[in-house]
């Protein structure tokens, strides 16, 4: 079966700080998609990044960045400088190559203090 | 590109009252999503759509749900009749057939009282 585990529920951080969101995913095939999506309090989901199975490679993108490990199941996202348009409620979601569907994971809500 | 459109934004219904919940995806996109979002179960997807064809509909909570997509730029998701428990956020999707990702409308927030 697949899943993906956010395990921290909400975490609370001081502007300018750093802060890694974990995501960790079960799945027993071999070519699946891995994202971030962002839900602001305006209630919308906004995608942040694609991952596939074959690509490894880390990825930076301002103050954003990701760590793929298929070693450990995992899909780490860090922001860099936390700022407080950051605080959202982000989620992690796996979907296989055979299937359009999107898994979300439970969602971690940021609030980044000023 | 205007995004997915979704209509309404805010839905507010009496328990039992038919409840139809609107989407245009993005052109040129050929699947449609429409997904719910709720504290306890958070974000499922209730069914697909490929060429306006329902492909995946197993997340259907029960035949008072139905969807339609009668062309490539129209989307209805239909309540009939609603209950309390259908409260929820609605999302509605669309990604192209080359591959993910899914972009998302805004979402209708949809309460039965």
């Amino acid at each position: 079966a697949q899943k993906v585990t956010q395990a921290q529920t909400e975490i609370s951080v001081v502007e300018k700080e750093d802060v890694t969101l974990d995501c960790v995913y079960e799945t027993r095939d071999t070519t699946y998609y891995l994202f971030w999506y962002k839900q602001p309090p305006s209630g919308e989901l906004v995608f942040l990044i694609r991952r596939n199975s074959f690509d490894e490679q880390n990825e930076i993108s301002g103050r954003y960045s990701w760590n793929f490990q298929k070693s450990t199941s995992s899909f780490n996202f860090t922001i860099t400088a936390s700022q407080v348009v950051d605080s959202a409620v982000y989620f992690c979601a796996l979907q296989m190559d055979s299937s359009y569907k999107l898994i979300f994971g439970s969602g971690t809500r940021l609030l980044v203090r000023p | 590109d205007a995004g997915v459109i979704q209509s309404p934004r805010h839905e507010v219904t009496e328990m039992g009252q038919e409840v139809t919940l609107r989407c245009k995806p993005i052109s040129g996109h050929d699947y449609l999503f429409w997904y719910r979002q709720t504290m306890m179960r958070g974000l499922e997807l209730l069914i697909y759509f490929n060429n306006n064809v329902p492909i995946d509909d197993s997340g259907m909570p029960e035949d008072r749900f139905s969807a339609k997509m009668p062309n490539a730029s129209f989307s209805t998701l239909k309540i009939q009749p609603s209950e309390p428990r259908d409260s929820a956020v609605y999302f509605c999707a669309s990604s192209l057939a080359t591959g993910p990702p899914a972009f998302f409308g805004q979402g209708t927030r949809l309460t039965v009282v």
